[in-house]
């Protein structure tokens, strides 16, 4: 059964760069090449928003409103991906979540998710 | 790109049926046939319930089923349960390789 398990700081100073990272377990990331791996994010109360989401080969694709701030990258050599969002305010407060996508960057059907990790930003 | 529309509530009966709307445009639902929905508990992950527009992961009971007409998706809850009573998304395909959900709908079993 595959398994994800987001990790990384519940907190971060605004200006500063949040950085989550995903460890995929019970497959292998490298050998899913029908797959990408997003992540997306969901603020206390609020909806859902993608973030992005990357192959196991390392292409990469943004939400435009988010793009300018945003990088995803991928160890297969440690079956994880990583988010970084720079420059974070109070409105980038959210639950974030990491989850196995379909074949393609835009493909909308995450099957496999996260349980999910609060990064509150605040001073 | 702005959230798909979706009614911020629903509600029904046990055993009766329910339908989501979900509103895009030309350019993401009415475009394509990925359209997808997700159920989401308090306090826990999202769950995928559809998958390209009305197609069931292993495990999702078929009383959840889905369609598109026009640009317009829609998830009908058919017999409800108590347990059915959660927050549900839509998303879809956008074109350029992006991803968009709806603002959520909390269905209510009453």
């Amino acid at each position: 059964q595959l398994q994800l398990q987001e990790s990384g700081p519940g907190l971060v100073k605004p200006s500063e760069t949040l950085s989550l990272t995903c460890t995929v377990s019970g497959g292998s990331i490298h050998s899913s090449s029908n797959y990408y791996w997003g992540w997306v994010r969901q603020p206390p109360g609020k909806g859902l928003e993608w973030i992005g989401s990357i192959s196991y080969s390392g292409s990469t694709y943004y939400n435009p409103s988010l793009k300018s701030r945003v990088t995803i990258s991928v160890d297969t050599s440690k079956n994880q991906f990583s988010l970084k969002l720079s420059s974070v305010t109070a409105a980038d407060t959210a639950v974030y979540y990491c989850a196995r996508g379909g074949g393609y960057g835009g493909n909308p059907k995450f099957d496999y998710w996260g349980q999910g990790a609060l990064v509150t930003v605040s001073s | 790109q702005s959230a798909l529309t979706q009614p911020p509530s629903a509600s029904g009966s046990p055993g009766q049926s329910v339908t989501i709307s979900c509103t895009g445009t030309s350019s993401d639902v009415g475009a394509y046939n990925y359209v997808s929905w997700y159920q989401q508990h308090p306090g826990k992950a999202p769950k995928l319930m559809i998958y390209e527009v009305s197609k069931w992961p292993s495990g999702v009971p078929d009383r959840f089923s889905g369609s598109k007409s026009g640009n317009t998706a829609s998830l009908t809850v058919s017999g409800l349960q108590a347990e059915d009573e959660a927050d549900y998304y839509c998303s879809s395909y956008a074109g350029s390789n992006s991803v968009i959900f709806g603002g959520g709908t909390k269905l209510t079993v009453l």
